[in-house]
This record gives C-alpha cells, structure tokens and sequence, in this order.
C-alpha cells in the first residue's frame, strides 16, 4: 500500500518552545491531508484537514494560532505546536488518502509522541 | 451526523480461536469502510478496505464484509495468533463530499498464547 511518512517519531520539548511535525506522502500526491490527536486509550480525533496551497480547515474547538499547518506541497504537511505546553502533550497522527487506486482509501503516519517538559 | 460504533470494547480469546469484531454505522450513506489495525504508541495500518458497492473483502486470514441496508460491518480474523493483538479500528467515509473519516472506538484484542 501507499505509504505516509511521519517525522519525528518522538520529540520531548520544554514549555512555551514550538516543535514541528512533519507528514509526508511517500509514492503519492495528497492534496489533502489530515491531522489527528489521540488521548490514551481513546480514539482519534480529528484537529484539521490539510490542503496543499490553501488554508487549513481546523474542526471546531481547535486553536488554529496554537496547531500551525502548512501544506506547501502535495507531498508534505507540517504541523506546528507552538508556544507548547503540558497540557499538549499528545500522540499525533497525520493521514493522507492515496488516489492511485480510486478506491479513496487512507493511510496514516507513524504518529509523533510529543511531550512537554 | 455518521456515528460508528464499535462492540465489544475489549476482547480476549486463545490461541487458534477464530474471532468476529463487529462495527455499526448509523447512516448507509458511505463511500466505503476501512479497517485498520493499532499497535500501543503507533499509527494505524490499513487492514482492508471495502467500497460501498462491494459486500466482502479478504486478506489472507482476515475478512471484512459489509451489509449497509443493516448498517454493519465485520472483522472476522481465522486462527488467531499472539502478533493479532491490537486494537482494531473501524472508520466509515461518509458520501456527499465530506472527506472526514468517522472512527468508531475501536476493539482492543488480546490473544493469549
């Protein structure tokens, strides 16, 4: 299957820094993109939808100025926490959907285990 | 507004057993349903993939079917092994444009050696 790429796997960083998240989408474009949260033990939630040369769709209750995404090429998505703090510390996953067999079918990142200090 | 559930929340079988997950979806209006597998503190792994149109699809020991007039899908997994235990998700996308996956919460599978 296609394959999504997720960077870092890990990143510890101090409160009020900004860290960096990158997706990227192997052996396919991706106009779109998705980012995810997941508290433990629950399932995921969706944070934005990621669209290559526009602006993010951010779901309601999701601080757009705290969860930076840029989608400046159609094989790479970048989530920036910024100004981060405990409370964000996550598990995000990031999914793009390949288009190389019509069937509309999604795949995701690694996911980045983030925690602040 | 798409809702997916998932029964049961948590499974436990042995060894060898073969074993039914169960997904439900509250609007027959998807463009297909996916099944992906969680390992603890990794991403999802896409398992099988149906579209609307289709009733089953197969891989290896694993079998997805939908029925959308009932609004239910199955995971059936043969011979179960100890590298099965996961937790299983399933995730409706809904037609009309949306491009938003509906998860449901998800089965936790543990097979004992």
């Amino acid at each position: 299957g296609a394959v999504v790429s997720q960077h870092p796997s890990r990143v510890i960083c101090k409160s009020g820094t900004s860290v960096k998240i990158e997706c990227r989408s192997l052996d396919f474009q991706a106009t779109t993109m998705f980012w995810y949260r997941q508290f433990p033990k629950k399932s995921l939630m969706l944070m934005a939808t990621s669209n290559e040369g526009s602006k993010a769709t951010y779901e309601q209750g999701v601080e757009k100025d705290k969860f930076l995404i840029n989608h400046a090429s159609l094989t790479l998505s970048t989530l920036t926490v910024t100004s981060a703090h405990p409370e964000d510390s996550s598990f995000y996953i990031c999914s793009a959907r390949s288009p190389m067999t019509g069937k509309a079918e999604a795949f995701f990142g690694q996911g980045t285990r983030l925690t602040v200090v | 507004k798409q809702e997916v559930t998932q029964i049961p929340a948590a499974l436990s079988v042995p060894e060898g057993e073969n074993l039914v997950l169960n997904c439900s979806f509250t609007d027959s209006a998807i463009y297909n349903l996916q099944w992906f597998r969680q390992d603890p503190g990794k991403g999802l792994t896409s398992l099988l993939l149906i579209q609307s149109s289709q009733r089953e699809q197969t891989s290896g020991r694993l079998n997805a079917s939908l029925d959308k007039s009932s609004g239910r899908s199955t995971l059936y997994i043969a011979a179960s092994q100890p590298g099965d235990s996961a937790t299983y998700l399933c995730a409706a996308l809904p037609q009309g444009g949306s491009e938003k996956l509906v998860f449901g919460k998800g089965t936790k599978l543990t097979v004992n050696p």
